[in-house]
Parts: structure tokens; C-alpha cells; sequence
């Protein structure tokens, strides 16, 4: 089992559409979660933290349930410039690397 | 406000060709990381640094080697390109455990 898993996608939504989407992963002594986003050709660039109470920031909201090991993200009132990969990511503690999924493609439609 | 600094933006080399790509950070992070990422997949950890003086091998380290030249520099060499490395080349870096990790804006390497 991958330590980090995403849908691929594309999840393909209507602007001022809601989506949200999930990741799991299999170690349970993960600490820290994120969430990135990609541009096409472009470098991640963090999105936003995850907390264990969930955390929000303007239209995205960002959950964490550790009984079932997945995180996810969801983003309200969507708009062209939400088309991106956005990217699960996590670490552990006492472990300098961070897992990145592989991420999952959001295109939202006019 | 520079963050993390790749150099350079973009290169082609011929096969057999050496080169080093830069990175500085100006965050004052221990950590520092490179990644390459192929059209269509995920990143791939080559190198890492997790403080000054110290460098561990990530998932893809072969035909690669690195240098933490301060705190401030990670560099990346390959010795003697080959056309498989063609690829987009990841800078990162972070301040410490459990803290997320800052990119530099890539490098994009071609070899003929």
C-alpha cells in the first residue's frame, strides 16, 4: 500500500461549483499534514496546514480524521484560478523527509 | 522576499556533460531538499539535507551527487548527463520537523 494516495482525477467542475476530495495514508504516527498546489510547469506552493480540529482558510477547508487515516480538502464557490494539481502531503515525526502525493487535477469549467 | 533560489531556470546539455545546479535559501532553514519531476508524475526525492554538514540519499540518488555548502546552499551535480535525467529539478526547503516545505521555482534540464 502507497504511504500516501490520492484520485488522480481530473475532477472537471463548474465555477461556483463546491468540490472537495480526500487522501489517505497508512501510517498512523503521521504528524503533520498539507495540502500544496501545483500550476502546470509551476513549482507546489503550500495551500494550507491541517489541524487536527480543521482548520479553514476563505474558501478552503481542510480536515483531518486520523481514526480513518485520510485528510481532505474542500473548496467552496469555485473559481478558474482553483484549476491546479493540489498535492496531499505529510510527515512524521523525527523524520526530515515529507511524502507528497501524487496529487489530484482540478480543472474548473466556465 | 526571496525565498528559495534556483540556478539556472534552464539548461540543455549534450550526454556526458556535467553541470551543477544551484540553490540558496535565505530563510534560515536547516533543512534542504532536491526533488525531479517527470511530465505527468510525482516528485521524486534525490537528496536531502537535513542540517549543515549532513546529506542522505532520497528514492532516486544514482548518477547524482550534492553539497550542502553552508546553510544557505544545497547544490546538485550530475557528473556525466544522461538523457534520462531530462527533467524538472525541484529546490526546497523547510525549517524544521513537521514544518512544511518551501520550493524554489525549478530548473528545467534537457539532455540530447
Amino acid at each position: 500500500r502507497k504511504e500516501v494516495e490520492q484520485d488522480p482525477g481530473p475532477f472537471n467542475v463548474p465555477e461556483g461549483a463546491t468540490v472537495a476530495f480526500n487522501c489517505t495514508y497508512s501510517n498512523s504516527a503521521s504528524q503533520s499534514f498539507f495540502w500544496y498546489r501545483q500550476d502546470c510547469r509551476k513549482e507546489p506552493k503550500l495551500l494550507m496546514s491541517v489541524y487536527s480540529s480543521g482548520n479553514e482558510d476563505g474558501r478552503f477547508t481542510a480536515q483531518l480524521n486520523r481514526a480513518s487515516q485520510y485528510i481532505s480538502l474542500l473548496i467552496r464557490d469555485s473559481k478558474l484560478s482553483d484549476s491546479a494539481t493540489y498535492l496531499c502531503v505529510l510527515s512524521n515525526f523525527g523524520n526530515e523527509k515529507l511524502t507528497f502525493g501524487t496529487g489530484t487535477r482540478l480543472t474548473i469549467i466556465p | 522576499n526571496a525565498g528559495v533560489t534556483q540556478t539556472p531556470k534552464f539548461q540543455v546539455l549534450k550526454t556526458g556533460q556535467s553541470m551543477t545546479l544551484q540553490c540558496a535559501q535565505d530563510m534560515n532553514h536547516n533543512s534542504m531538499y532536491w526533488y525531479r519531476q517527470d511530465p505527468g508524475m510525482g516528485l521524486r526525492l534525490i537528496y536531502y539535507s537535513a542540517s549543515e554538514g549532513t546529506t542522505d540519499k532520497g528514492e532516486v540518488p544514482n548518477g547524482y551527487n550534492v553539497s550542502r555548502l553552508n546553510k544557505r546552499e544545497f547544490s546538485l551535480r550530475l557528473e556525466s548527463a544522461a538523457p534520462s535525467q531530462t527533467s524538472v529539478y525541484f529546490c526546497a526547503s523547510k525549517s524544521s520537523s513537521n514544518q512544511p516545505q518551501h520550493f524554489g521555482d525549478g530548473t528545467r534540464l534537457s539532455i540530447l
